[in-house]
């Protein structure tokens, strides 16, 4: 069965400094791979999102993301994090030919401080 | 637009109660899904349902039942026998293909007094 490791379940950065997020997954197949946001009391929303296609993928609010097959990664960054970041960010990883089912990791709570 | 839409968005109920969560969508998606979701725990799958008339357990379904009688709707019942269900619970669905992702509600805080 896959699985999804966000290292690190809070991190906190300054206000304009980079914002790194750690996703590694295991799969035996390339797998398609998701990154979500969610706001406190909010459903999640797509951030971004590999298919295949590009191994550098950029999402909404700044942010993107670079699949990287070799070591099974798919990061989450930002150049300068803003004090509207703040939120909890989830990994997902679903395999090809496998359903349409997600693979949850753990979640990460990214902190901004002023 | 279409989009999937949670109701109430928070509940408060007595112990010993059951109470439903209604979950609608209008994106012809097939799949539907609930999660439960507690601080410090991420996303548990309680049930899901790859097609009307179907659905599965996920990882924590003891204490909740659910139908899906129709393609747009997956409500969840949270019954007496659920132990702790004070929770955020939250309910997405999807297409066929695993390229898509999900799409999620805003969630329902149920608070249980």
């Amino acid at each position: 069965a896959q699985s999804v490791t966000q290292l690190g379940s809070h991190v906190s950065v300054s206000e304009g400094a980079l914002v790194l997020l750690r996703c590694n997954y295991s799969s035996s197949v390339p797998p398609y791979l998701f990154w979500y946001v969610q706001y406190p009391n909010q459903g999640l929303q797509l951030l971004l999102k590999y298919t295949s296609a590009a191994t550098l993928v950029k999402g909404i609010n700044g942010f993107e993301a670079e699949f990287k097959k070799s070591e099974t990664s798919f990061h989450l960054t930002k150049p300068s994090a803003h004090m509207s970041d703040a939120a909890e960010y989830f990994c997902a990883v679903s395999e090809y030919n496998a359903g349409n089912m997600l693979t949850f990791g753990g979640g990460t709570r990214l902190m901004v401080k002023p | 637009d279409g989009g999937i839409t949670q109701s109430p968005k928070y509940l408060f109920r007595k112990e010993g109660q059951n109470v439903t969560l209604s979950c609608e969508q209008n994106l012809n998606h097939d799949a539907m899904y609930w999660y439960r979701q507690d601080p410090g725990q991420g996303l548990r799958l309680i049930y899901y349902s790859q097609i009307v008339n179907d659905f599965q357990k996920g990882d924590i379904a003891e204490g909740y039942s659910v139908s899906r009688e129709k393609k747009e709707s997956f409500p969840l019942t949270v019954t007496s026998a659920q132990k702790n269900p004070t929770a955020f619970y939250l309910c997405a669905s999807s297409r066929d293909r695993e390229s898509y992702g999900y799409t999620f509600g805003s969630g329902t805080r149920l608070t249980v007094v």
